[in-house]
């Protein structure tokens, strides 16, 4: 089966400029995640949907970050205005259901914020 | 919510030798207890998964225990190997609420031919 597809993978913008970011999950897979992987660090949730609805996003800064999966399949993640802070590798994962099954990542954007 | 801490952050061994990688979670609803393996600028990948309805999963040199009661599950590499030098994360989630995963920080692991 074809895996979780991102694009850009790799994107450069200055700050509070703006940034969107693309995934395709596995076919089939209701529910889809939004890591922030900050260099040295392990991915950190940003946004769960099931389906097209948000499940968490408790931990999303919602005042420059947003997201949205329409249709219950592709999703975006965006960022405006950017911040220095902001520069990460963005991960799109996307598991069989919400319960314990396994979470397939996507090969990721790098964000470089200058 | 949850915490996971991991240690210790590098691990350095040779050849052969074994690799043992500790986690502790805070929350005791969490039941799933994921590892995933990242190379340098590539995607994380599960290599082997525990549920807390096991203490002991094995899978070829690879194997995770879990002891519930202490909130603390391990990574066992034996019979190390050049490529297996990556870094590790250890990872738990519940089956309720939210149902994502709580990612320690990692162990790069770097065996030494």
């Amino acid at each position: 089966e074809a895996g979780v597809a991102q694009s850009p993978r790799y994107k450069i913008i200055e700050k509070r400029q703006s940034v969107a970011f693309w995934c395709n999950p596995i076919s089939g897979h209701a529910t889809l995640y939004w890591y922030q992987q900050i260099l040295g660090q392990g991915p950190k949730l940003l946004i769960q949907f099931q389906n097209n609805g948000v499940v968490d996003d408790s931990q999303l800064p919602k005042d420059r970050f947003s997201a949205e999966r329409l249709k219950g399949v592709d999703s975006t993640l965006k960022i405006q205005p950017a911040k220095l802070e902001d520069s990460a590798v963005y991960l799109c994962a996307s598991s069989r259901a919400g319960g314990n099954y396994e979470q397939y990542f996507g090969p990721g954007t790098r964000l470089t914020v200058t | 919510g949850e915490n996971v801490e991991q240690h210790p952050s590098t691990l350095s061994v040779q050849e052969g030798d074994s690799a043992v990688i500790k986690c502790t979670y805070s929350d005791s609803a969490s039941n799933y207890f994921p590892w995933y393996k990242q190379e340098l600028g590539k995607r994380p990948q599960l290599i082997i998964d525990i549920r807390s309805n096991v203490g002991e999963k094995k899978d070829q040199r690879i194997a995770v225990t879990l002891n519930k009661t202490a909130k603390h599950f391990s990574l066992h590499i034996t019979e190390t190997q050049p490529e297996d030098s990556a870094v590790y994360f250890c990872a738990a989630s519940t089956d309720t609420g939210r149902r994502a995963l709580t990612f320690g920080s990692g162990t790069r692991l770097q065996v030494q031919p």
